[in-house]
């Protein structure tokens, strides 16, 4: 099985400030198809999950550029350039290369 | 607009049996692979299992397996799982989530209904 480990696990930020989380994997997700399947998720309280970012780098349909993933392999960052207060939640990554696996989550807080 | 929506949470007891739905709207269900994924009280998300558009492969998380059995109805727009042998471990909130287009080699879940509780109490 895969597991995603993200650091840290919790986060606070000032507004305007940039942020940053890590997650790695056991097993590396680039598939012999050329594509890396990870994936980042938003989950803001009270609401279910959203989808960020796609295969790495990839922002979802809306997701605002502040937003950006990069990595390859079995290293992985989702950065926030400039957090707002609408930020907040609970964000996780996701492996797709073998069935699907979650990080254990990085809760973000406004300072 | 994507849309869905999740059903049949309800208080079982342990040893019990129950079964979710959920009804989707707002693309053509049958090009679509599905996925359940849950979230116990205060814990973070954990995939349970999914089944390809048309029905002919599913797969599940080990916690579940044996015990789960997802299906669809793709002339009803609806996804359903079957849990038995329901333990105080599988309390939690079901989601049901959207997955990859059929002809793509994306491996996404790209929207999620808000969510059914099942709680497992004596």
């Amino acid at each position: 099985d895969i597991v995603m480990t993200q650091t840290p696990l919790s986060l606070s930020v000032t507004p305007g400030q940039p942020a940053s989380i890590s997650c790695k994997s056991t097993q590396s997700l680039l598939h012999s198809d050329g594509k890396t399947y990870l994936y980042w998720y938003l989950q803001k309280p009270g609401q279910s999950p959203q989808l960020l970012i796609y295969e790495v780098s990839n922002r979802f349909s809306g997701v605002p550029d502040r937003f950006s993933g990069s990595g390859s392999g079995t290293d992985f960052t989702l950065k926030i350039s400039r957090v707002e207060a609408e930020d907040v939640g609970v964000y996780y990554c996701m492996q797709g290369m073998y069935l699907r696996t979650f990080g254990q989550g990085t809760k973000v807080e406004i300072k | 607009e994507v849309k869905l929506v999740e059903s049949g949470g309800i208080v079982v007891q342990p040893g019990g049996s129950l079964r979710l739905s959920c009804a989707a709207s707002g693309f053509i269900f049958d090009d679509y692979t599905m996925h359940w994924v849950r979230q116990a009280p205060g814990k973070g998300l954990e995939w349970v299992s999914l089944i390809t558009w048309d029905g002919d492969a599913t797969y599940y998380a080990d916690s579940v397996k044996g015990r789960f059995t997802i299906s669809r109805d793709n002339s009803k727009d609806s996804l359903y799982v079957q849990m038995n042998s329901l333990t105080t471990e599988d309390t939690a909130l079901y989601y049901c989530g959207k997955g990859d287009f059929r002809y793509s080699r994306d491996r996404r879940i790209d929207y999620w209904g808000q969510g059914t509780l099942v709680t497992v109490s004596s």
